[in-house]
């Protein structure tokens, strides 16, 4: 069984700051993928970024980073230089690699970027 | 643009009625997945399938039923909506390996159950 725990109900960040969102994992696979998705409000979810656990760099995608430590279990993520768009939802996922897309989702952090 | 597509963002129903949710991905994509979302809770996996006519139980999948007749199109069914079926339901596609896995989804489903 995958567990995925997000402890940060809700977050505030100043605008142009950068925010960390933690993500700790629970697996008994020994290959799989992380993710972290944006839930705007208009309710679409959006992929951010992917780290496959084999992965020895970090995952990068413009403003984001993934903060990797697999000895920890976590996989938090950073956006640089907050924008007032990145308010949103965010969830970080974990998938087998053996059942690619069979995601378990966090519950999710809130966070709002202040002018 | 690739899409996929649910077909009624806003439904509202009365308990016992049969309820049906569609969905329809463009980028011919294997797997198709159904997921359950309420606050405090993310996202809960109801069934998923990696195939045409295939189908798998994900974590909650009671209550609920689907069908997958075309690879493109991936149905849910609530057989006899109760209440606690009000939720946001989201559909999602992604690619067979090599690719990691990723999802795609849709801009979800609202339903009401009264």
């Amino acid at each position: 069984a995958q567990k995925i725990t997000q402890t940060q109900p809700g977050m505030f960040v100043q605008e142009k700051e950068a925010v960390t969102l933690d993500c700790t994992y629970d697996t008994s696979d020994q290959s799989y993928g992380l993710f972290w998705y944006k839930q705007p409000s208009s309710g679409e979810m959006i992929f951010l970024i992917y780290q496959g656990s084999y992965d020895e760099q970090n995952a990068t995608e413009g403003r984001y980073s993934l903060n990797f430590q697999k000895a920890r279990k976590s996989a938090n993520l950073v956006i640089s230089a907050s924008q007032l768009g990145d308010s949103a939802m965010y969830f970080c996922a974990m998938s087998p690699l053996s059942n690619a897309g069979k995601s378990t989702f966090g519950d999710g952090t809130t966070l709002t970027v202040k002018p | 643009d690739v899409k996929v597509t649910q077909s009624s963002r806003y439904l509202v129903k009365r308990t016992g009625e049969k309820v049906f949710l569609e969905c329809v991905q463009d980028m011919d994509h294997e797997n198709m997945f159904w997921y359950r979302q309420d606050p405090g809770l993310g996202l809960r996996l109801i069934y998923f399938s990696y195939d045409v006519k295939m189908k798998e139980k994900g974590d909650i999948p009671e209550g609920y039923s689907v069908s997958r007749e075309k690879k493109e199109r991936f149905s849910l069914i609530l057989e006899s909506a109760s209440t606690n079926q009000t939720s946001m339901y989201l559909c999602a596609s992604s690619r067979t390996r090599p690719d990691t896995g990723e999802l795609f989804f849709g801009e979800g489903s609202r339903l009401t159950v009264l």
